[in-house]
């Protein structure tokens, strides 16, 4: 079965200070990989996605993430955090031959000014 | 721009009884989906429609009934309420499928509270 872990609940980061976000996946094959941010209130919206080709992909809002197989990771980066980056960040997988996603539990950002 | 609307924003109901929550999309979008969002549990997928005409189960459908009524619209029933069923509900549609384009947009969501 497939699953998605992200380890920190919640993470404080101050602003203009560099972020990353973990996600680890367990999958037997090529995965389908995104990050989503959900901000109050709102639904989620994507960040950047990975199907394929260049492990390293940018996404909106300055962020990336990188696809490690080796350590079924999908780290999410972002070199200088801003503070309408709080939110909550959702990484997900999807399967090849479905047709819905997988979501970790959730990592909730705070910035402090 | 209306994108995915959901129908009603919050809800208060009392066990057993029932309630369907709307769900419409004006973005000509094959499949449609229902996730239910609870702390500490992230996302899950209720039940999704690849293209009109057709539902599946998908992770948490049990207290769930669904109907793709057309292409736009994908409502979400529940029979006989349960406090378990209290949660955020998201809408969401995809325009040929998550592991086709990769996208999903949700609507805003909708409060459900059971007493």
């Amino acid at each position: 079965a497939q699953s998605v872990t992200q380890p920190d609940i919640h993470i404080t980061v101050s602003e203009g200070a560099s972020l990353e976000l973990r996600c680890n996946y367990s999958y037997g094959a090529t995965p389908y990989l995104f990050w989503y941010v959900q901000s109050p209130g709102q639904g989620l919206q994507l960040l950047l996605k990975y199907f394929s080709g260049d492990t390293l992909v940018q996404g909106i809002k300055g962020f990336e993430a990188e696809f490690k197989r080796s350590q079924s990771s999908f780290n999410l980066r972002k070199p200088s955090v801003h503070w309408s980056d709080a939110a909550e960040y959702f990484c997900a997988l999807g399967s090849g031959g479905g047709n819905k996603l997988t979501f970790g539990t959730g990592t909730q950002l705070k910035v402090e000014l | 721009n209306a994108g995915v609307t959901q129908t009603p924003k919050f809800q208060v109901l009392k066990t057993g009884q029932s309630m369907t929550l709307q769900c419409a999309q004006d973005m000509n979008h094959n499949s449609m989906y229902w996730y239910r969002q609870d702390p500490g549990m992230g996302l899950r997928l209720i039940y999704y429609s690849a293209s009109e005409g057709t539902t599946d189960k998908g992770e948490v459908p049990n207290g769930y009934n669904v109907s793709r009524l057309n292409k736009r619209e994908f409502s979400l029933r529940l029979e006989s309420a349960a406090p378990s069923q209290t949660s955020v509900y998201f809408c969401a549609s995809s325009p040929l499928g998550v592991t086709s384009t990769g996208e999903l947009f949700f609507g805003e969501g909708s409060r459900l509270t059971v007493l």
